[in-house]
């Protein structure tokens, strides 16, 4: 099946520090998101972006749609504690059978104080 | 407004127990989902459903069977637990727009096999 390769697997940094994540894939996507999940919880929604070069804010947090539909970034800035967590991306393809969402592996942040 | 509630929130099962993971939402949502999280694999799709009647297999369904009587209902059932089953196991929801809103998750449910 399609899959998506996120990086970096794992980050530790320092409280007020920026912090960039990636998706690749190899198929061309129409939808992509960017999901936090918390320990011990299900993943949250945090961006959706649904057009090439789309470039959406929620807060601190910053996402970005490839322009050429195989990629995609989030970038959050001035990190703090809570930002702990693990991010997924995922994308939904632009064919085919439209019921299913392809999750990268995660991104897990880790926030010293 | 509770969204999509997963019971039993942790579980252990002797190998060849049977049991079965409840999930229900109430935001008469069409599209639901079964995954599986093992630690730094991501979410693997076990079985997905477009409506009430319809189920079909993810990456993942040996080892698993769902039904899908209602909206509202989606059970995951383990007929026959095997260590390779020790898992968290999430269910999910989405619009009739589909995914390409995102999904609602529930918070998931801990299944340990020994």
């Amino acid at each position: 099946g399609q899959q998506l390769n996120q990086s970096p697997q794992s980050m530790f940094i320092q409280e007020g520090e920026d912090v960039s994540m990636n998706c690749t894939s190899s198929s061309i996507f129409n939808t992509w998101l960017w999901y936090k999940q918390d320990p011990g919880e299900g993943p949250v929604l945090l961006i959706a972006l649904y057009k090439a070069g789309e470039l959406t804010s929620n807060g601190r947090l910053t996402a970005q749609f490839g322009i050429t539909r195989k990629d995609s970034f989030l970038n959050i800035s001035a990190s703090i504690p809570s930002d702990v967590g693990i991010y997924f991306c995922a994308g939904l393809n632009s064919g085919g059978s439209n019921y299913k969402l392809t999750f990268g592996k995660g991104t897990l942040l880790t926030v010293n104080p | 407004n509770a969204g999509v509630t997963q019971t039993p929130k942790f579980r252990i099962l002797k190998i060849g127990q049977s049991m079965t993971l409840q999930c229900t939402q109430d935001m008469n949502h069409n599209y639901m989902y079964w995954y599986r999280q093992d630690p730094g694999m991501g979410l693997k799709l076990i079985y997905y459903s477009v409506g009430a009647g319809i189920t079909d297999k993810g990456e993942v369904p040996n080892g698993y069977n769902v039904s899908r009587s209602t909206t509202e209902d989606f059970p995951l059932r383990l007929e026959l637990a095997a260590p390779s089953q020790t898992s968290v196991y999430f269910c999910a929801s989405s619009s009739v727009r589909g995914p390409r809103d995102g999904y609602t998750f529930g918070s998931g449910t801990r299944l340990t096999v020994v």
